[in-house]
């Protein structure tokens, strides 16, 4: 159980271009998401946290224009990098928890973005 | 504002062994420290939880302690396998929202 999924696993794309980054629980409702960075040998970077059916509440320094994320529903929440540069560039991960007084956090496999 | 320190460099044992690592965190006592592993290229694992007013937490060869006094959790990892070799992550939880503040993580390599 308590299985997250993430799509894509790795895309590569144009400086200036937008990517759509899924994230679903596969087995259970998520009353919250999460969306994380990593770059190497670092530490997990949180960058918002999302509600369904709310607006994400974003880390300072993160720009909610540039990552516009979608809890549409409990089981679906979706990142978008839009006109993305090269620094831009890293290791994207979701987790979802599933509230209701349970505290850890199952995580997906991760997406690496690569903008070239 | 809480900070948790792992030991950075890698920790290197000898299959068979107990390995040991370290969380210690500076500022306040968190309800609930958790433990993570992560595997390169991967999403962390959630492993264990251990709440304020537990002392101790096993899972298998999975061992946590949390003292709030010292402000540290220890992780063992006894009769250890080269399988286990890699990035264990401590996370403490936030007044906010199910957050998590997180460790870099100390990256455990176990020799055959």
């Amino acid at each position: 159980g308590a299985v997250v999924s993430q799509h894509p696993s790795w895309v590569i794309c144009k400086s200036g271009t937008s990517v759509k980054i899924e994230c679903r629980s596969l087995d259970f409702q998520a009353t919250t998401m999460f969306w994380y960075r990593q770059f190497p040998k670092q530490s997990l970077m949180l960058m918002a946290t999302s509600n369904e059916g709310s607006k994400a509440t974003y880390e300072q320094g993160v720009e909610k224009d540039k990552f516009l994320i979608n809890h549409a529903s409990l089981t679906l929440s979706t990142l978008t990098v839009t006109s993305a540069h090269p620094e831009d560039s890293s290791f994207y991960i979701c987790s979802a928890s599933p509230g209701q007084a349970t505290y850890e956090q199952y995580f997906g496999p991760g997406t690496r973005l690569t903008v070239t | 504002s809480q900070k948790i320190e792992q030991n950075s460099e890698a920790l290197n044992i000898q299959e068979g062994k107990t390995a040991t690592l370290t969380c210690n965190y500076t500022n306040y006592s968190p309800a609930y420290l958790q433990w993570y592993r992560q595997d390169p290229g991967r999403g962390p694992v959630f492993l264990l939880l251990i709440r304020e007013n537990e002392k101790e937490k096993r899972k298998e060869r999975l061992k946590v302690t949390f003292d709030t006094t010292l402000k540290q959790s220890l992780f063992h990892i006894t009769a250890s396998q080269p399988a286990d070799s890699a990035t264990y992550l401590c996370a403490l939880d936030t007044d906010s929202n199910y957050q998590l503040i997180w460790g870099a993580g100390t990256k455990l390599i176990i020799k055959p």
